[in-house]
């Protein structure tokens, strides 16, 4: 069955700075997908970023970008020039053949002025 | 419609009382999730719909807990006698087919058993 551990339950980082969010995942599947999705405090999930495990460049959305490590079994989310907008949970997920996503237990990041 | 609608947003229920729970996927999505998620935790899977059938029920915590779709749209979860450990935020998420695909969310029912 597959995994997806994020060992970090809280970080923080001030404005403007950099942080980096750790994922790792377990899976016998060659084929699949990693998101991160962001929750802020509506409950809203939203996507923030996407990787198919088949292509080797690293994804890139604006400020977030990803370091895809396929035979470590990592997926970390780098957030450059942080912003209090950032302040929420991100979780990270597994999509696969079984259809559903698998996720992480999430991390808490908070963005300080 | 534009976006994933669920409703209620919150719900408070006495415990024992049967609860259902409605989500209104994106316009054209044949694939429906439900999630559950508990204070402080990470989102725990409980049945998909591909269209209208659910092939997979495994994820369900137990059989107070059932869900159907109908027209390949409109989704219920429903919750029978329920017990305070029910108490969670309850997401439903859709997309465009099955697969290890985008997933779109509503912004959930937060449930509150008393």
């Amino acid at each position: 069955a597959q995994t997806v551990t994020q060992s970090q339950p809280e970080m923080s980082v001030q404005e403007a700075e950099t942080v980096t969010l750790s994922c790792t995942y377990d899976t016998s599947e060659n084929n699949y997908y990693l998101f991160w999705y962001k929750q802020p405090p509506s409950r809203q999930m939203i996507l923030v970023i996407r990787q198919e495990a088949y292509k080797q460049q690293n994804a890139t959305e604006n400020r977030f970008s990803v370091n895809f490590q396929k035979a470590a079994k990592s997926f970390s989310l780098k957030i450059s020039d942080s912003q209090l907008g950032d302040t929420a949970m991100y979780f990270c997920a597994f999509g696969g053949s079984q259809g559903n996503l698998i996720f992480g237990k999430g991390t808490k990041l908070s963005v300080k002025p | 419609g534009a976006g994933v609608s669920q409703s209620p947003s919150n719900k408070v229920t006495e415990k024992g009382k049967d609860v259902e729970l409605r989500c209104d996927p994106i316009s054209g999505h044949t694939a429906l999730y439900w999630y559950r998620q508990s204070l402080g935790q990470g989102l725990e899977f409980l049945i998909y719909f591909q269209g209208n059938s659910a092939p997979d029920k495994s994820g369900l915590p137990s059989d107070r807990f059932s869900a159907e779709r109908t027209g390949g749209s409109v989704s219920t979860l429903t919750i029978q006698r329920t017990q305070q450990e029910d108490s969670a935020v309850y997401l439903c998420a859709s997309s465009a087919d099955w697969g290890p695909t985008e997933a779109f969310f509503g912004q959930g029912t937060r449930l509150t058993v008393v």
